[in-house]
């Protein structure tokens, strides 16, 4: 069974840093790539950007890149979403979602979400 | 301001037939597949329609889907209250590189 498991929610303060996780089982992890998908409270969902774990290669949204870093690590089938300084407007829910090809509107899997909260 | 335009919300009884809008341009649904989401309160998204027409394993045939154009429509006969949801199309955009979704649409099961 396909399975992606995300990390616990967060609640971070602004100007901190984060790195929340995604750890796939049941599949080959290295074959397919891994989506990351934003939504803000309320809102619809906003693809940010993806990663071949493979070979890392990644690929960002416009509207994310500098933003965030997705990074991969294939030997624990895990899959990452970092910030280096959090702002109040990056609170939201944050999923994973496997992609069957990197220009593919096809994401067949996701994770849970996790939920990103950053007050002051 | 979504580049995909869907219904912000339709309606419909139990039983009866609902369809939901998805509308393009020719850089992402004219010219790519679209696939369709589900996501039911509090849940992340799941796949109901690939490659504009295909259902993924264990979903049922109420749920269908159709491309024409720049235009494609998700359709759900046979309502039920567990269908209310909001629904999300999306497509690979040639512009500008990026998956983008429609707004999403609310159905609601009266």
């Amino acid at each position: 069974e396909v399975q992606l498991v995300q990390s616990g929610a967060e609640v971070k303060k602004p100007g901190e840093s984060l790195k929340i996780s995604c750890k796939g089982s049941g599949y080959s992890f290295t074959n397919y790539w891994i989506a990351w998908v934003r939504q803000m409270p309320g809102k619809g969902l906003e693809w940010m950007g993806i990663i071949y774990p493979g070979d890392s290669d990644t690929r960002y949204s416009p509207s994310f890149q500098g933003q965030v870093t997705i990074s991969a690590d294939k030997s624990i089938s895990t899959a990452y979403l970092q910030w280096s300084s959090l702002k109040a407007s990056d609170t939201a829910m944050y999923y994973c979602a496997r992609q069957v090809h990197s220009t593919s509107p096809r994401l067949d899997y996701w994770g849970q979400g996790t939920l990103v909260t950053v007050s002051s | 301001q979504s580049v995909l335009t869907q219904p912000p919300s339709v309606s419909a009884a139990p039983g009866q037939k609902v369809t939901i809008s998805c509308s393009g341009s020719s850089s992402n649904i004219g010219n790519n597949y679209v696939s369709w989401y589900q996501q039911l309160p509090g849940t992340a998204p799941k796949l109901l329609i690939y490659d504009n027409n295909k259902r993924p394993s264990g979903i049922p045939d109420r749920f269908s889907g159709s491309k024409s154009g720049t235009s494609a429509t998700l359709g759900i006969t046979g309502l039920q209250t567990g269908d209310e949801a909001d629904y999300y199309c999306g497509t690979w955009d040639n512009s500008l590189s990026v998956v983008v979704f429609g707004g999403g649409t609310k159905l609601t099961v009266l």
